[in-house]
């Protein structure tokens, strides 16, 4: 099965910040990859898939990019409410996310 | 709307058997591939099972193959998940989710439902 490596693990920013979370998968892939923002209590929710596809609704703050085995999730200016866990997903066999990466207010 | 309901959690004991329930509404789940993940408190999610209901085709992770089953009974509109000869690991809070085009991607999720196994 294909493993998923999230990096960093946490992360603190500031409103305003350009923040941006890496996603390595140990087998390549062409572009199966979802990433979704989970808060405290609440079921995940999509915002990409396809590495870019951005989710309707989605703030265009939020950006996704990589192919093969890097992917990368971007918010280019950091609002309040992203403040989160992000989670990235291999869909190319068995789904399997990474490990999440909290982002915290600094 | 799209709305996913679930339902059946509890405590129960190791060796135990419970049957989770996930009620959709605003789609039809016999078009779509459906799915648990689950995650225990303060961790990371974990893929477990799918289920397309108009083929009966399923799939289940390693951890739970043998032990769980995956059914829906499509009149009810309904997703269920039998957990039998469960363990102290699989305490988490279970999701039922939707997949995107035919793809493992989870565009609606219900709001999770607690199993705890312990003695």
């Amino acid at each position: 099965d294909i493993q998923m490596t999230q990096s960093p693990s946490s992360l603190s920013a500031s409103v305003g910040d350009r923040v941006t979370i890496t996603c390595r998968a140990s087998q390549g892939f062409s572009n199966s990859l979802a990433w979704y923002q989970q808060k405290p209590g609440k079921a995940p929710k999509l915002l990409f898939y396809g590495a870019s596809r951005l989710e309707s609704g989605v703030p265009s703050r939020f950006s996704g990019s990589g192919s093969g085995t890097d992917y990368t999730l971007s918010i280019s200016s950091l609002q309040p409410e992203d403040f989160a866990t992000y989670y990235c997903q291999s869909f190319y066999s068995t789904p399997t996310f990474g490990q999440g990466t909290k982002v915290e207010i600094k | 709307e799209v709305q996913l309901v679930e339902s059946g959690g509890g405590l129960v004991q190791p060796g135990g058997s419970l049957r989770l329930s996930c009620a959709a509404s605003g789609f039809t789940i016999n078009y779509y591939w459906m799915h648990w993940v689950r995650q225990v408190p303060g961790k990371g999610l974990v893929w477990v099972s799918r289920i397309k209901s108009d083929g009966g085709a399923t799939d289940y992770a390693d951890s739970v193959k043998g032990r769980f089953t995956i059914s829906g009974d499509n009149p009810k509109n309904t997703l269920y998940l039998q957990m039998n000869s469960l363990r102290v690991e699989d305490t988490a809070v279970y999701y039922c989710a939707r997949g995107v085009g035919g793809y493992s991607v989870y565009d609606y999720w219900g709001q999770g439902t607690l199993v705890t196994v312990s003695s």
